[in-house]
């Protein structure tokens, strides 16, 4: 049973316009949300995340929306640089510890 | 900076050998995971520690098990490797916290990409 849903297995733009990739999840009781990014050969590395006390983190190009009653999560990139082509995962916590993994999200920008 | 470290990036190994994936993490973290990376299926939770000696089932440990002597050290074990278990391995490490924005963000080792043949 899939808790956190990315159906856009690729997503593919041109370089200086916005990259949305998206999220759905199934538990209200997700309390804590995240994106990865993971290049070939290398570990996800933490990019942004946000509580559910929120509803939008911004840091830098990266913007993170949560919709908590469509329990829907976007990742918005702006300007896309070809450098944030990578496979993006979102992420939940619950139960103070346990992190849950969606499928991935292959980004393409194209110079 | 937070380092993870994985003992090997590739591995090839036999149906029916036992298997020893090693990892080390630098930052005292209390918690430490194994994760298996499949295509279209993303990162799935095999075991995790939130102590020494402490253990935690997650969602795919059958073939598995888990060994965690030392704080800084988690090895994920394979009793009897089989083909389906040909897969990119990630251990992570993360503190325990109790709240915030950096709550519980896991860092990740580079993985292991084993191959059974």
């Amino acid at each position: 049973d899939q808790q956190v849903k990315q159906n856009s297995p690729s997503l593919s733009v041109q370089e200086g316009r916005i990259s949305i990739l998206n999220c759905d999840y199934t538990n209200s009781m997700f309390d804590y949300f995240l994106w990865y990014k993971k290049y070939p050969a290398e570990g996800p590395t933490f990019l942004i995340s946000i509580s559910s006390i929120k509803d939008k983190n911004e840091d830098g190009r990266f913007t993170v929306f949560l919709n908590k009653s469509a329990k829907h999560l976007s990742l918005h990139i702006v300007p896309s640089q070809p450098g944030d082509s990578a496979v993006y995962f979102c992420a939940v916590i619950y139960n103070n510890n346990d992190m849950r993994f969606g499928a991935g999200t292959r980004l393409t920008v194209k110079p | 900076d937070v380092k993870v470290t994985q003992s090997s990036r590739y591995l090839v190994k036999r149906t029916g050998e036992k298997v020893f994936l090693e990892c080390v993490q630098d930052m005292d973290h209390e918690n430490m995971f194994w994760y298996r990376q499949d295509p279209g299926l993303g990162l799935r939770l095999i075991y995790f520690s939130y102590d020494v000696k402490m253990k935690e089932k997650g969602d795919i440990p059958e073939g598995y098990s888990v060994s965690r002597e030392k704080k800084e050290r988690f090895s994920l074990i394979l009793e009897s490797a089989s083909t389906n278990q040909t897969s990119m391995y990630l251990c992570a490490s993360s503190f325990v916290s109790a709240g915030g924005l950096a709550k519980n963000i896991q860092y990740f080792g580079a993985g292991t990409r084993l191959s059974v043949l």
